[in-house]
């Protein structure tokens, strides 16, 4: 079965700091991956994917993940946090099993960036 | 292009009602999924319909229903609300690509609460 873990619930980071989420996932094939953003009473916002091209990937705002099959982790990092980024970020895997988008989704780590 | 719309945005209802939920991908998207998200339990997979066909269901139960038209807007529909299905429900749209699986756009939501 597939699934992604989050291992931190929340996050608090002072503003300018480096940010590190963590995220690892588990999978029979190669996984689709994703880092999705939601801020206060919005939508999700997709920051990047990974579809096994390269490793690492950058995505939107200055964030970037790396995928390590050798320790099925996709962290996402930002080297400098803004108060803009205080949300809340979810890591998710794309179902490999017959026809779908199905997403499944981590349970999420709410971000706080202090000034 | 103008992105995935959801309407309404608010929804109140009490329990034994019934409640539809509309939702309009963007422009050539020819998937559209829905999802549940509450404090709970995060974020959880209704149904995902391509081609007016419905491709894949989660684990609700069958008051959940769905349904999509030519065009591809897509609704759903809840019978028989429980107080338990308060939650945010969020739309989402992915365009055609190779293999038909590609990142997921979301909407807005529709925040529905029972009372």
């Amino acid at each position: 079965a597939q699934s992604v873990t989050q291992l931190d619930s929340h996050v608090s980071v002072s503003e300018g700091t480096p940010v590190l989420l963590r995220c690892n996932y588990s999978s029979s094939y190669s996984p689709s991956l994703f880092w999705y953003v939601q801020h206060p009473n919005k939508g999700l916002q997709l920051l990047l994917k990974y579809t096994s091209a390269a490793t690492l990937v950058k995505g939107i705002n200055g964030f970037e993940a790396e995928f390590k099959k050798s320790e099925t982790s996709f962290h996402l990092t930002k080297p400098s946090a803004h108060m803009s980024d205080a949300a809340e970020y979810f890591c998710v895997v794309r179902l490999r099993s017959g026809a779908t988008n199905k997403l499944i989704f981590g349970t999420g780590t709410l971000l706080a960036v202090q000034p | 292009k103008a992105g995935v719309t959801q309407t309404p945005r608010y929804l109140i209802k009490t329990r034994g009602q019934q409640v539809t939920l509309s939702c309009s991908p963007i422009s050539g998207h020819r998937s559209v999924s829905w999802y549940q998200q509450t404090p709970g339990q995060g974020l959880q997979f209704l149904f995902e319909y391509f081609s007016e066909t419905q491709r894949n269901k989660g684990n609700f139960p069958g008051r959940f229903s769905g349904r999509q038209f030519s065009n591809s807007r897509s609704e759903m529909n809840v019978s028989t609300l429980e107080l338990g299905d308060s939650a945010l429900y969020l739309c989402a749209s992915s365009p055609p690509a190779a293999g038909g699986y590609n990142e997921q756009f979301f909407g807005p939501g529709t925040r529905l609460t029972v009372l």
